[in-house]
């Protein structure tokens, strides 16, 4: 992927309310690989979720569900029913044309207060 | 099961030192990757090692920057004649390639060096 796009910077939420986090990317690849991960104050990345271009199945982990729309170039990422445990910045990162390396894209950093 | 580990965690230097940064994968993960995350940023990549050889170097990696992964193990970066444009956070993550001729992993992430230029 050459370029991802998350054009919300920052998000504050209360508690219980759901958010959903965009990602746009711009692709010349016809097989890719998509991937959230999540950087809370501490600082570390932590991985959420990995899906590949060819399978445009939505899914939901608990609280977590993800929408990849191909045709639209999206993978957007929502949180039903926020805790203030979600506070972090959230990275959108399609992998790169070579494959190895994950293109990050800015972040979009979610506030969740009581 | 051990995550991805950096050493030093902090790393304050003046201009012009020479510094390096330790990372041990997780265990029995082949994959190697190096990031740079400055503030407000998303990670860049930095380079890529599959076992001991080094397989991807980005143009972010100028010459006073070098990596290395002698034994397919534990990874070292060293940056020399530090600039202050070299502060920021300096991530290493591993993966294991599972199936053969499959490019991405599921890359891990440890908890970064954050290097300070003074």
């Amino acid at each position: 992927a050459q370029k991802v796009t998350q054009a919300q910077t920052e998000i504050s939420v209360v508690e219980k309310e759901d958010v959903t986090l965009d990602c746009v990317y711009e692709t010349r690849d016809t097989t890719y690989y998509l991937f959230w991960y999540k950087q809370p104050p501490s600082g570390e990345l932590v991985f959420l979720i990995r899906r590949n271009s060819f399978d445009e199945q939505n899914e939901i982990s608990g609280r977590y569900s993800w929408n990849f729309q191909k045709s639209t170039s999206s993978f957007n990422f929502t949180i039903t029913a926020s805790q203030v445990v979600d506070s972090a910045v959230y990275f959108c990162a399609p992998s790169s044309n070579s494959g190895y390396a994950l293109n990050f894209g800015k972040g979009t950093s979610l506030l969740v207060t009581p | 099961d051990t995550g991805v580990s950096q050493n030093p965690r902090h790393k304050i230097t003046k201009r012009g030192q020479n510094v390096t940064f330790r990372c041990d994968p997780i265990s029995e993960h082949n994959r190697l990757y190096w990031y740079r995350q400055t503030l407000g940023q998303g990670p860049e990549f930095l380079t890529y090692f599959q076992n001991e050889a080094q397989l991807e170097k980005s143009r972010l990696l100028s010459d006073r920057f070098s990596a290395e992964r002698p034994k397919g193990s534990f990874s070292t970066l060293e940056i020399q004649r530090t600039e202050q444009g070299d502060s920021a956070m300096y991530l290493c993550a591993s993966s294991l390639l599972l199936i053969a001729g499959e490019s991405t992993d599921t890359q891990y992430f440890g908890p970064g060096t954050r290097l300070t230029v003074l």
